[in-house]
């Protein structure tokens, strides 16, 4: 099975600063997705990023990026310049495809609640 | 474009009692979700439907039922409330996994 590890139950920030989310998984899969959701205080699950697991260039999405390091097992999130509406909850999430359903499960970590301070 | 809706958004019941949450996406997504977060635990999955008329049990189905009625919609339902099932429940649906999910907004369900 499974299993993501958000080692860092609560980060803040300064304003304007960098910051990086750590993120490990486990998993004896080839080809799988990862990804980062943001959870604002208004429980909307919003989609930050998503890494494809055979693709060694790591993705960005405007101030967001990961390093993602296969052999490790670790994906870790960069935000830089974070500004006071990146506070949130983020969670690590590590993609599957549920064996011949056509579906595919998202095994999320249990969270990082990050402030960022004025 | 609403993606996916979730009703209610709150929730109160009684233990014993039964409800029905529902869940509907617009955007022809074949698989839909059932999700349940609980603070310091994630989301874990309850259920899953890869498409209409067909449903299976995720890591953590025990209390719950679930109905894919048609490719648009998919309910979660409770059949006796218990307090362990006080938690935020999340809908979602998907085209491809490597896409990830749209979530719908949450339904915070209380049991007393």
């Amino acid at each position: 099975a499974q299993t993501v590890t958000q080692s860092q139950p609560e980060m803040s920030v300064q304003e304007a600063e960098t910051v990086t989310l750590s993120c490990t998984y486990d998993t004896s899969e080839n080809n799988y997705y990862l990804f980062w959701y943001k959870q604002p205080p208004s429980r909307q699950m919003i989609l930050v990023i998503r890494q494809e697991a055979y693709k060694q260039q790591n993705a960005t999405e405007n101030r967001f990026s990961v390093n993602f390091q296969k052999a490790a097992k670790s994906f870790s999130l960069k935000i830089s310049d974070s500004q006071l509406g990146d506070t949130a909850m983020y969670f690590c999430a590590f993609m599957k495809l549920l064996s011949g359903a056509g579906s595919y499960q998202l095994t999320f970590g249990k969270g990082t609640k990050l402030s960022v301070i004025p | 474009n609403a993606g996916v809706t979730q009703t209610p958004k709150f929730q109160v019941l009684k233990t014993g009692q039964s409800m029905t949450l529902q869940c509907a996406q617009d955007m022809n997504h074949n698989s839909m979700y059932w999700y349940r977060q609980d603070p310091g635990m994630g989301l874990r999955l309850i259920y899953y439907s890869a498409s209409e008329g067909t449903t299976d049990k995720g890591e953590v189905p025990n209390g719950y039922n679930v109905s894919r009625l048609n490719k648009r919609e998919f309910s979660l339902r409770l059949e006796s409330a218990a307090p362990s099932q006080t938690s935020v429940y999340f809908c979602a649906s998907s085209i491809q996994g490597n896409y990830g999910y749209t979530f719908g907004s949450g339904t915070r369900l209380t049991v007393v």
